[in-house]
């Protein structure tokens, strides 16, 4: 079966510290990808996505992600967190046959101290 | 545009209980998903309708849960009985048919305790 692996469940960062989170998938068709972020009491929010071209995609408020085939990866970062940044973060996969069925990996919960 | 509405955002309820859950998506979307969310597995597809109509329900735990979407407004999830493994919290999310894929928007969810 697909599945969806974040590594990391807890990090903690001090403000202005960079950020990278892990997300690997195991599926070797074309996959869409995506980073979903869910702030504290509130729902989840779509990040950015990866469906084709440029592998470094640019989402908002300054997270990026890198999509390398090769390592099944499509890792999250930001150069400079900030306590407002503080959040559950989920890695998701759709595979590319047409049914919009989204698996999410176990989510990453980031705190960032001020 | 309110988004999609799920209610009621919290529900505690005893074992054995029925539980409606009931969600609203956004005006013209015409698929809608119920998620599950727990610490142990994450977040889960339950099912999902495209068009009111049920498209994969390979996500419901067991005959106790069922969902309906009598129309494209409304969608309810119902747990009869209910269980204390059945403590989560719910989402809603509704999309636009319209590609190859179409973003979901998720609403607030229900957390729903079962004692």
């Amino acid at each position: 079966a697909q599945s969806v692996s974040q590594h990391n469940h807890h990090v903690i960062l001090s403000e202005a510290a960079s950020l990278e989170l892990g997300c690997n998938y195991s599926y070797g068709g074309t996959v869409n990808l995506f980073w979903y972020v869910q702030y504290p009491g509130q729902h989840l929010q779509l990040l950015l996505k990866y469906f084709s071209g440029d592998p470094l995609v640019k989402g908002i408020k300054g997270f990026e992600a890198e999509f390398i085939k090769s390592k099944f990866s499509f890792n999250l970062r930001k150069p400079s967190v900030q306590w407002s940044d503080t959040a559950e973060y989920f890695c998701a996969v759709i595979l590319n046959t047409g049914f919009q069925k989204l698996v999410f990996g176990t989510g990453t919960r980031l705190l960032v101290s001020p | 545009d309110a988004g999609v509405i799920q209610s009621p955002r919290h529900e505690v309820t005893e074992m054995g209980q029925e539980v409606t859950l009931r969600c609203k998506p956004i005006s013209g979307h015409n698929s809608l998903f119920w998620y599950r969310q727990t610490m142990m597995r994450g977040l889960e597809l339950l099912i999902y309708f495209n068009n009111n109509v049920p498209i994969d329900d390979s996500g419901m735990p067991e005959d106790r849960f069922s969902a309906k979407m009598p129309n494209a407004s409304f969608s309810t999830l119902k747990i009869q009985p209910s269980e204390p493994r059945d403590s989560a919290v719910y989402f809603c999310a509704s999309s636009l048919d319209r590609g190859p894929y179409n973003e979901q928007f998720f609403g607030p969810g229900t957390r729903l305790t079962v004692l």
